[in-house]
């Protein structure tokens, strides 16, 4: 069974720091990885996804993807109070034609910003 | 651009009834998706569906039914309601693999929470 991992907190952490989401998955052919946010009571919202290793950066986020390791994190600098949320690590296996686009999801990481 | 459309939002079932989560999306997507989550959990894929008249198991298929008998449209069937089904259920969608619109996103409805007594 194909398992992605998270830490589920809560991580706590002041208002201007850096937020560090961390995630690992089972199955060494995923292809395809995704960070949503998902606030109380809402719907997941994606907010990265990373297809190759190294970093990538957009905003105050950034993804890093280590397939070697089988690691991806979300780093968020200077996080602010609505950054309060619930994050969601998802995985995507196998090619494109294959997965139909299913994804895999962690149990997600809570995160406070507090003032 | 309404995107994916759940109904209804809330819903108190009894034991042993049965219903329907309705799902409809208006991108003409070819993948659509269910999945519940419950409290403190990730989501888990119930059911999922590749075009009009393809459906496949995901990993929590027991209780559950659905159909799929247009791209719009993909009904989430529940019988003989029990406990274990209280969740909140989410219907998605996404463009077909090797369209340029596919970025491997996701499309969520606003969610449907189900309470089982």
């Amino acid at each position: 069974q194909k398992e992605v991992e998270q830490n589920s907190g809560p991580l706590s952490v002041p208002e201007g720091a850096i937020a560090s989401l961390n995630c690992t998955y089972s199955d060494r052919v995923s292809q395809s990885f995704f960070w949503y946010r998902q606030y109380s009571g809402k719907s997941p919202e994606l907010i990265m996804s990373i297809y190759s290793n190294g970093d990538k950066e957009d905003g105050r986020f950034t993804a890093q993807l280590n397939k070697a390791s089988q690691y991806v994190s979300l780093l968020i600098r200077d996080s602010q109070p609505s950054d309060s949320a619930t994050y969601l690590c998802a995985v995507k296996s196998g090619a494109g034609g294959t997965s139909y686009g299913k994804l895999t999801f962690g149990q997600g990481t809570i995160l406070t910003v507090h003032p | 651009n309404a995107g994916v459309t759940q109904t209804p939002k809330f819903r108190i079932l009894k034991i042993g009834q049965s219903m329907t989560l309705q799902c409809a999306q208006d991108m003409n997507h070819n993948y659509m998706y269910w999945y519940r989550q419950d409290p403190g959990m990730g989501l888990k894929l119930i059911y999922y569906s590749v075009g009009a008249g393809i459906t496949d198991k995901g990993e929590v298929p027991n209780g559950y039914n659905v159909s799929r008998s247009t791209t719009e449209y993909f009904p989430l069937r529940l019988e003989l309601a029990a406990p274990s089904q209280t969740s909140v259920y989410f219907c998605a969608s996404s463009p077909q693999a090797g369209k340029s619109t596919n970025t491997g996103e996701l499309f969520f409805g606003e969610g449907s929470r189900l309470t089982v007594l």
